[in-house]
């Protein structure tokens, strides 16, 4: 069965400072996407990733995917205030799309 | 465009009440799926299609059925509403390329009392 699962679940840091999340999941699938859900919305895709050693970067955020690992990484830099969000993770297998329980952040002045 | 549209936003429904949540994409996509998030959780697939006439369990079907007649819509049925299937409901599509990014509707905020 497919498990993808997230650390932390909960993330407070400073503005300023340097964290990563971590994705971890069980299955050899080579797709991996990073979403971003603000509170009372909807989930907006953030990282596309479909490949082993694929790296992607917007702004703050850095997203990259190790297959042999079965590992994501979102890497925050300089945090800043608008990058508090729930950040989840989804693994695509087939045509079944498991999602992480996702990553509270919250940036702090 | 609209991309994906969910109706209603809102409902509350009474215990064994039924209902159906709409969906309805205009991006051509041939992949849907309905996933409910409960609060602070994150999201479990309900049920998924790969094209029209063509629908499968997900992670959560029970309680739920999914029909998909045509490309553009993918209503989601509950039958004999129950406490247990309080949640936020989201319809997303894709296009089923390789890269399979999903587009969400703004999602269903359902409570059955």
């Amino acid at each position: 069965e497919l498990k993808v699962e997230q650390n932390p679940l909960f993330l407070s840091m400073q503005e300023g400072k340097n964290y990563t999340i971590y994705c971890n999941y069980s299955t050899t699938s080579d797709r991996l996407y990073w979403y971003r859900q603000d509170p009372g919305k909807s989930l907006e895709s953030l990282f596309v990733l479909l490949s082993n050693g694929a790296v992607k970067q917007e702004g703050r955020l850095m997203a990259s995917l190790d297959t042999k690992a079965r590992l994501s990484t979102l890497h925050i830099t300089a945090a800043v205030h608008d990058l508090s969000a729930t950040y989840f993770c989804a693994v695509d297998e087939d045509n079944d799309m498991r999602f992480g329980a996702g990553t509270r952040l919250t940036v702090k002045p | 465009n609209a991309g994906v549209t969910q109706t209603p936003k809102f409902r509350i429904l009474k215990i064994g009440q039924s209902m159906t949540l709409q969906c309805t994409q205009d991006m051509n996509h041939n992949y849907m799926y309905w996933y409910r998030q409960d609060p602070g959780m994150g999201l479990k697939l309900i049920y998924y299609s790969v094209g029209a006439g063509i629908t499968d369990k997900g992670e959560v079907p029970n309680g739920y059925n999914v029909s998909r007649s045509t490309t553009e819509d993918f209503p989601l049925r509950l039958e004999l509403a129950a406490p247990s299937q309080t949640s936020v409901y989201f319809c997303a599509s894709s296009s089923g390329s390789k890269g399979r990014k999903l587009f969400f509707g703004s999602g269903t905020q359902l409570s059955v009392l």
